[in-house]
């Protein structure tokens, strides 16, 4: 079945840096990858996707890129705000299988 | 309108007790799915349906009892359940294939 790995499992950052999260997935066959927040008590919120046709998708202050050929994907957040903070899950479709999560923390 | 709305949001139940968490979407999306979340830990998959059928089973114990009786609805029948299933359950929807918008979980206890 699909495997997701993620890193790093925790990064801390001061208000105003960047953060990257990097993902690495098994199957060749996904084609779909999206990336999802949550805080504390409440369900996954989507911020950001990209299909397998892409190299690299941005949103504000938020894009993620993907290598096809390497398997491995990346979300990349400028300007980072205290709001920022939570968990953060790279996931692969297949069967939507998640990444083990990055604890983003952002300093004031 | 993205809103998946999970009923109820915190449930706890005995060991010889049978419940149902209820998921609700009015987006037209055809993929329901159920995703089971321990502490500090990411979601993992439980089943899917795909136009009402059960397309995906994560070889999970079978006291756990899925249902989706239309589009819009997705039930998950509880039985005999044991402490370790002390989870949060999560339940989202989509169009098959992309996009996945998740409700806010059921807080399941079992005691």
């Amino acid at each position: 079945g699909e495997n997701v790995e993620q890193h790093p499992s925790t990064l801390s950052v001061q208000e105003g840096d960047s953060a990257v999260i990097k993902c690495t997935y098994s199957d060749s066959a996904s084609n779909y990858f999206p990336w999802y927040k949550q805080e504390l008590g409440k369900g996954p919120q989507l911020i950001i996707d990209i299909r397998s046709n892409v190299g690299e998708k941005k949103d504000q202050r938020i894009a993620v890129t993907l290598n096809k050929t390497a398997k491995h994907f990346s979300l990349h957040i400028t300007e980072t705000q205290p709001e920022d903070s939570a968990v953060y899950f790279c996931a692969a479709y297949g069967k939507l299988t998640f990444g083990q999560g990055t604890i983003l923390t952002v300093h004031p | 309108d993205t809103e998946v709305t999970q009923t109820p949001k915190h449930l706890v139940m005995g060991m010889t007790n049978k419940k149902s968490l209820k998921c609700e979407q009015h987006m037209g999306h055809r993929a329901m799915y159920w995703y089971k979340q321990k502490a500090k830990k990411p979601p993992e998959l439980m089943f899917v349906y795909s136009y009402e059928k059960l397309s995906i089973n994560e070889s999970v114990p079978s006291r756990f009892s899925p249902e989706c009786p239309n589009s819009s609805l997705l039930n998950l029948h509880l039985h005999a359940l044991q402490p370790e299933d002390s989870a949060l359950y999560l339940c989202a929807s989509s169009r098959v294939g992309v996009k996945a918008f998740f409700g806010q979980g059921t807080r399941l206890t079992v005691v």
